[in-house]
């Protein structure tokens, strides 16, 4: 079965400093990957999604970037936090589209909240 | 351009029914799910719909769709406290990798 983990659990940064927060997923190969983030008491905003190794596509602007060096491992980073950075970010996989043909049913990790001080 | 709307609040009384709305401007969606997602956790699809259909049940829940008015909605029966919770529609399309989620209602259910 699939399983997908995501740490830290929990963080707390500093205004400025940097930021790298993980995703992996396990059971599936060529997943689709995605990085959300959840302000408080608001709903889900897309960060970033990755159809593949090396292959970023970025919804917003903002001071994060993502990479994936590896088909099951997905990053966001930070060179320098800012406030409005805490949340609570999720990250999420579906299977490669061209498999699971028009269904495309997200699973989510279990979470990171991120708190800048 | 894509954009899903649902109410913020809603509360019950436990063993009333719930029904949770959602509108979207899109109608070329090929899937509307609804995902649960409990206090500090992530996110879990609770149930979809494909867009031919007009109605789903599963156990206490039902889905309505209605494509001519481009709105979805979720009928919990007999509510239980650990339906608390907040629940996201979201939309899928054949053609896109991504969902695209409402803001999400929080569902408070009294004892």
């Amino acid at each position: 079965s699939q399983t997908i983990h995501q740490w830290p659990a929990t963080l707390v940064q500093p205004v400025g400093s940097p930021l790298s927060l993980e995703c992996t997923v396990e059971g599936t190969s060529n997943p689709n990957l995605y990085w959300y983030r959840q302000a408080a008491g608001r709903g889900l905003q897309l960060l970033f999604y990755s159809v593949g190794i090396g292959q970023i596509s970025s919804e917003v602007p903002q001071n994060l970037s993502a990479s994936r060096p590896q088909d099951r491992q997905f990053i966001l980073s930070s060179k320098k936090l800012l406030l409005s950075d805490s949340g609570f970010y999720l990250c999420a996989w579906t299977s490669d589209l061209r498999l699971a043909g028009l269904y495309n049913e997200q699973f989510f990790g279990p979470g990171t909240r991120l708190t800048v001080l | 351009g894509e954009d899903v709307e649902q109410s913020l609040f809603l509360s019950v009384r436990e063993g009333d029914s719930s029904v949770i709305n959602c509108t979207y401007t899109d109608s070329s969606s090929t899937y509307l799910y609804w995902y649960k997602q409990e206090p500090g956790a992530g996110l879990q699809l609770l149930t979809y719909i494909f867009s031919n259909m007009d109605m789903k049940q599963d156990q206490r829940l039902t889905v309505l769709l209605n494509k001519k008015d481009k709105h979805l909605s979720l009928r919990i029966a007999d509510t239980q406290t650990g339906d608390s919770a907040i629940y996201f529609c979201a939309e899928g399309f054949g053609s896109s990798y991504k969902l695209i989620f409402g803001s999400g209602t929080r569902l408070l259910v009294r004892p």
